[in-house]
């Protein structure tokens, strides 16, 4: 079965700063997707990027890229220039390439940003 | 577009009552979809998942139940709640190769 870990619980940045969220995954598929979420107070789930294992370039939306390294099943989030409205609890998400397959989640890093 | 609707959004139950919450998508056909719960500060686990009318996987032994009676309408139910039920249940559809989108979520409390 497949699992995704986030290995920091909680972080922190200082506004306008850069940080990058970590998060690895176990799967023995070749084609999947990846996505990070984000979880504001208001506790609605939002999508912040996504990527396909099939593609090599790495995702970017604006202040948010991703560093994806494949063969060490390796899907880091990095937010550049961050705002107050960045704090949040973002989780990183994995799905298989079959129809009907579920999303894995990790459990979550809390990021709080300090002005 | 496709937008998904959940309700109610904020939900008081004594224990012992019934439960019924709510889902229907918009905007797309034959989604997958979910229900998960979410205990304050923690992560995301998954109740149900269904790919078609009628077909519900359960991935949580408990006392609540999902159905389907509809391509684009998901409910969660229980007979009778536990005082353990309490939590932020979200709703969410997904494509074939599309992410999850998420409803706005019920906040359920369990007196």
């Amino acid at each position: 079965a497949q699992t995704v870990t986030q290995s920091q619980p909680e972080m922190s940045v200082q506004e306008a700063e850069t940080v990058t969220l970590s998060c690895t995954y176990d799967t023995s598929e070749s084609d999947y997707y990846l996505f990070w979420y984000k979880q504001p107070p208001s506790r609605q789930m939002i999508l912040v990027i996504r990527q396909e294992a099939y593609k090599q370039q790495n995702a970017t939306e604006n202040r948010f890229s991703v560093n994806f390294q494949k063969a060490a099943k390796s899907f880091s989030l990095k937010i550049s220039d961050s705002q107050l409205g960045d704090a949040a609890m973002y989780f990183c998400a994995y799905r298989g390439d079959n129809y009907g397959q579920n999303f894995v989640f990790g459990p979550g890093t809390r990021l709080s940003v300090l002005p | 577009s496709q937008t998904i609707h959940q309700w109610p959004a904020t939900l008081v139950q004594p224990v012992g009552s019934p439960l019924s919450l709510e889902c229907t998508v918009e905007g797309t056909s034959n989604p997958n979809l979910y229900w998960y719960r979410q205990a304050a500060g923690r992560g995301l686990q998954l109740l149900f998942y269904s790919v078609g009318i009628g077909q519900i996987s359960s991935e949580v032994p408990q006392n609540l139940s999902a159905s389907r009676p509809q391509d684009r309408q998901f409910i969660l139910s229980s007979k009778k709640l536990l005082l353990s039920d309490s939590g932020f249940y979200l709703c969410a559809w997904a494509g074939t190769v599309s992410p999850l989108h998420f409803g706005n979520g019920t906040r359920l409390t369990v007196t």
